[in-house]
């Protein structure tokens, strides 16, 4: 079975900390993606990366950076967080296996931002 | 990137079969229609896909007309455990072509 394994569940950080999102997959995929996921707005991509220090910005990139070292490991930065960005934080990824990729998600971490 | 509409919501009760219906009507050629479940608290699962006709495997079925410009998600017969958002994704999925997820539709399950 595929295993997605995110840092935190949840994380409570103060406005203007940088925070610091780990994800880790376990089946040498080659995509990994971060999204947030709000009550009624449903998954937005945050950025994606299709391989090692390779990223592509998603439909909501400012504020957030990204970092993939190694193939297995992609995290996500929040530079200086604010109160906007308390949400639910998924990660996800997917082996470039031509059409109809499949999304494998972790299970998420829930971030307020006081 | 080809747009998806479906219901906001649906109520069935266990042991129904539920039928949730996605509009796509710019799907691209090569685009795959791809159906996902969510329970509170956890991220995204895959459930089915399909490129046309029908697709049917453990969970669900999809059928996809030949127009390709709507798909329906069936589960049969739910159970108080079926009860999760579900989200129709439209897209090609490789290199550089994102999947784009919209609201989903929460189904809700009674006994």
């Amino acid at each position: 079975d595929v295993k997605v394994t995110q840092s935190s569940r949840y994380l409570v950080k103060r406005t203007g900390e940088k925070v610091f999102l780990e994800c880790v997959q376990d089946m040498d995929h080659e995509n990994m993606f971060w999204y947030r996921q709000d009550p009624g707005l449903g998954l937005r991509l945050i950025y994606f990366s299709y391989d090692v220090k390779m990223k592509e910005k998603g439909d909501i990139p400012e504020g957030y950076s990204v970092s993939r070292e190694k193939k297995e490991r992609f995290s996500l930065i929040l530079e200086s967080a604010s109160t906007n960005q308390t949400s639910m934080y998924l990660c996800a990824s997917s082996s470039l296996a031509g059409y109809g990729e499949t999304q494998y998600f972790g299970p998420g971490t829930r971030l307020l931002v006081l | 990137l080809a747009k998806t509409t479906q219901p906001i919501s649906m109520d069935s009760y266990e042991g129904q079969e539920v039928n949730i219906t996605c509009s796509h009507n710019n799907i691209a050629t090569n685009d795959y229609i791809t159906w996902y479940q969510q329970f509170p608290s956890q991220g995204p699962r895959f459930i089915i896909q399909g490129y046309k006709t029908k697709v049917t495997n453990e969970v669900a079925s999809l059928f996809i007309p030949a127009d390709r410009k709507s798909s329906t998600l069936s589960l049969p017969r739910v159970s108080l455990s079926d009860t999760a958002v579900y989200y129709c994704l439209v897209g090609r999925g490789e290199y550089g072509n994102k999947l784009v997820f919209g609201a989903g539709t929460i189904l809700r399950v009674k006994s």
